[in-house]
């Protein structure tokens, strides 16, 4: 079936350093794409968006890249702090579904001193 | 302040009761929706509402029920009927699109209840 998913549960990285996290997506009908931050015992967070006539979009210290002769997305955060430390879900939407968003299961991102 | 707001924040039940969890939002949004968290897993959609009085089951609506007599609130109940209720749920809303152009628009989630069969 179709199906998002993460390539590493677990991600650490140090203070400052850029973190990369990564999502495949199999589903080739899939036109918008959205990236979102859990911190514990909250909601997700919107963090940014791209739909699939784009490649590329730019938010502050963040971008998301869009590959979709391989069907990856990938999130750059720059500049980690100790505030970008959470879980972070990729999620897709289908065209002409009429449902919603179909969510990975997360990556856990933790920033190291 | 704009939002969405869910309560309680914390919830306890007795195996066999029947509980109910708010949701409220003030974004005018039309869309809402209701997932369920379990540790370390992803987000699972129980059911969703595209408009007022109208809402469709999603991938695990066995044992809930959500009504939609307003705009601006989704409740869900979780019913006896459901065989392991502890879990972190998840309102959200969103503007709802054109299926045939792109579907939805962006969610936007509240705090969540976590919710605990005693």
């Amino acid at each position: 079936g179709e199906s998002v998913g993460l390539h590493l549960p677990t991600l650490s990285v140090q203070e400052g350093d850029n973190s990369i996290i990564n999502c495949a997506y199999s589903n080739s009908a899939s036109d918008y794409f959205i990236w979102y931050k859990q911190e514990s015992g909250k909601g997700p967070q919107f963090i940014i968006d791209i739909r699939s006539n784009m490649d590329k979009r730019q938010g502050q210290r963040v971008t998301v890249l869009l590959n979709k002769t391989v069907k990856h997305l990938s999130l750059q955060i720059a500049a980690t702090q100790p505030g970008d430390s959470a879980v972070y879900f990729c999620a897709e939407n289908m065209r002409g579904s009429a449902r919603q968003l179909t969510f990975g299961s997360g990556t856990q991102l933790t920033v190291l001193p | 302040d704009g939002g969405i707001t869910q309560s309680p924040k914390y919830l306890f039940r007795k195996e066999g009761q029947n509980v109910t969890l708010s949701c409220e939002q003030n974004l005018n949004h039309d869309a809402m929706y209701w997932y369920r968290q379990d540790p370390g897993q992803g987000l699972r959609l129980i059911y969703y509402s595209q408009i007022v009085n109208d809402f469709q089951k999603g991938d695990i609506a066995e044992g809930y029920s959500v009504s939609r007599e307003k705009k601006e609130s989704f409740p869900l109940t979780v019913t006896s009927a459901q065989k392991n209720p502890t879990a972190f749920y998840l309102c959200a809303s969103s503007k709802w699109g054109n299926p045939g152009t792109g579907g939805t628009d962006t969610q936007y989630f509240g705090p969540g209840t976590r919710l605990t069969v005693l």
